[in-house]
């Protein structure tokens, strides 16, 4: 967990808010992935990312390497984006994916 | 679709007790790894593989063994259970080789309680 951190660590939305999700590393991180634990337990890759951006529906996620940082954005929420969600960073290609503590959203009718 | 698969499920173990949890993957990927996940810490890495025959600490490698005799399985080995080994622990593969994105493919987890 101190390698990565992640805030907020919780977080609670409106149904159809926006929200930002962020990572810090303290490594040196070549690769971010990130993932939503659902409310039964699964985990489910969102992303996978070399520094850049990428979209994918109402997901945004962006990782900048020189800055270490990596962010997620989620655009008008919806119940199902519930859960927690975790970024994984591999630090200097090592393929040792390491992960943050997570942030753990709500959403709200 | 990748497929890792965990068992068992659920286990409740005595201390002192010898713990296999097994991990096989039908991906063929490389990379395999073991994650413990409690309240307040995330996911943190205890051990994984680089392929069949290879085991690498992860950051919290302390009374747990791992082998990975073969591509498709991971097992993890509490030689002597402890309650403080109460978790639920995760299986995951990924790939990188030959350029691939090592994403990361979970199993359902494995509850397991020492008593």
């Amino acid at each position: 967990g101190d390698k990565v951190k992640q805030s907020p660590s919780a977080l609670s939305l409106q149904e159809g808010t926006n929200s930002a999700l962020r990572c810090n590393f303290s490594i040196a991180a070549t690769t971010v992935q990130w993932f939503l634990q659902n409310p039964r337990g699964s985990l489910i890759n969102l992303f996978y990312l070399v520094p850049g951006t990428k979209e994918n529906g109402r997901l945004k996620s962006a990782f900048d390497s020189k800055e270490s940082y990596s962010t997620l954005h989620i655009r008008d929420a919806q119940l199902e984006d519930s859960g927690t969600y975790f970024c994984a960073a591999d630090p200097s290609n090592t393929n040792k994916v390491v992960f943050g503590t997570g942030t753990r959203l709500q959403v709200l009718p | 679709e990748a497929a890792v698969t965990q068992s068992p499920r659920n286990k409740v173990a005595v201390t002192g007790g010898k713990v296999t949890l097994s991990c096989n993957q039908t991906n063929n990927h490389n990379n395999m790894y073991w994650y413990r996940q409690d309240t307040g810490h995330g996911l943190r890495l205890i051990h994984y593989s680089y392929g069949a025959g290879s085991t690498e600490k992860g950051d919290i490698p302390d009374g747990y063994k791992a082998s990975r005799p073969s591509q498709e399985n991971f097992s993890l080995i509490l030689e002597l259970a402890t309650p403080s080994q109460t978790s639920v622990y995760f299986c995951a593969s990924g790939d990188a080789s030959g350029g691939n994105q090592n994403t990361l493919y979970f199993g359902a987890g494995t509850r397991l309680s020492v008593l």
